[in-house]
C-alpha cells in the first residue's frame, strides 16, 4: 500500500515552453502533498506544500509564478514549470501524506526534467 | 529552525563489514526522525523512523538506528553490509506532529567486494 506515482518519469523540453508533472496517490487519499527538487548528488530541497482545495505554500526563494502547483483532488497534484530555462533542469520528486493526522510521507519515483 | 547534519558525504565499507552512517539534528524539542534510502534515478524509500517511542528503532533490510537525546544523534547502522546496500542515504527531521521534512545532505554508501 501507500504508492505514489509520477508522470512522466522523464521529459525533455525546449527553453521557453511549459511542462506539467503529475503526482498521484494510487491507493490512499492525500490532503497534503509536497514537491521537492533535487540537483545531481545533492539533497532534496522542499519547493512547496500542496494542500487539496487551497493554494500551495511555497518555500522562501521559490518563484510561485514559475512553478505552478495545483492540488485539484485528494489523489492528484500537478507541478507546472512555466517558461522553462536550462537552469530548471533537475530531478523533481513529490510526496504524499495519507489523511490529515499522519506525519509519514510516501515518495514518488521522481521526474527528470531536461530543458534544452 | 530545525536542521540535520550528516557527517560524511561518502562512506565506503567492505561487504560484510559494519555500516555506520551518522546523523545529528538540531532541535529545541525531540523531533521525529527518519532515514530514507534512494537508489539511482528513483524516489525515496523509508528505512525507519523514530516517533518518541522506543529509542532503538529497527527498520527494513537489517538497518537500525538509535535515538540519543543527550547527543542529539540518530545514527544508522547495519551489522553486515551487502552489495545491494549501495545507495544514497538521507536523514530527515520533522517537528513532532508536523508533516514537513528537513533533509540532511545525504551520504553515499559504497560497498567494496
Amino acid at each position: 500500500g501507500a504508492v505514489v506515482s509520477q508522470h512522466p518519469s522523464w521529459v525533455i523540453c525546449k527553453s521557453g515552453t511549459s511542462v506539467k508533472i503529475e503526482c498521484r496517490s494510487l491507493d490512499f487519499q492525500a490532503t497534503t502533498m509536497f514537491w521537492y527538487r533535487q540537483f545531481p548528488k545533492q539533497s532534496l530541497m522542499l519547493m512547496a506544500t500542496s494542500n487539496e482545495g487551497s493554494k500551495a505554500t511555497y518555500e522562501q526563494g521559490v518563484e510561485k509564478d514559475k512553478f505552478l502547483i495545483n492540488h485539484a483532488s485528494l489523489t492528484l497534484s500537478t507541478l507546472t514549470v512555466t517558461s522553462a530555462h536550462p537552469e530548471d533542469s533537475s530531478f523533481y520528486i513529490c510526496s504524499a501524506v495519507p489523511g490529515t493526522l499522519s506525519y509519514e510521507q510516501y515518495f514518488g519515483p521522481g521526474t527528470r526534467l531536461t530543458v534544452t | 529552525a530545525q536542521s540535520v547534519t550528516q557527517l560524511g558525504s561518502h562512506v565506503s565499507v567492505s561487504e560484510g563489514a559494519l555500516v555506520l552512517l551518522r546523523c545529528n539534528y538540531s532541535s529545541s524539542v525531540p523531533p521525529y526522525l527518519f532515514w530514507y534510502v534512494q537508489y539511482p534515478n528513483q524516489g525515496l524509500q523509508l528505512l525507519l523512523k523514530y516517533t518518541s517511542a522506543a529509542t532503538l528503532v529497527k527498520g527494513i533490510n537489517g538497518f537500525e538506528a538509535e535515538f540519543k537525546k543527550s547527543e542529539t544523534s540518530f545514527h544508522l547502522t547495519k551489522p553486515s553490509a551487502h552489495m545491494s546496500d549501495a545507495a544514497e542515504y538521507f536523514c530527515a527531521v520533522s517537528p513532532q506532529g508536523a508533516q514537513k521534512l528537513v533533509f540532511g545532505q545525504g551520504t553515499r554508501l559504497t560497498i567494496n567486494p
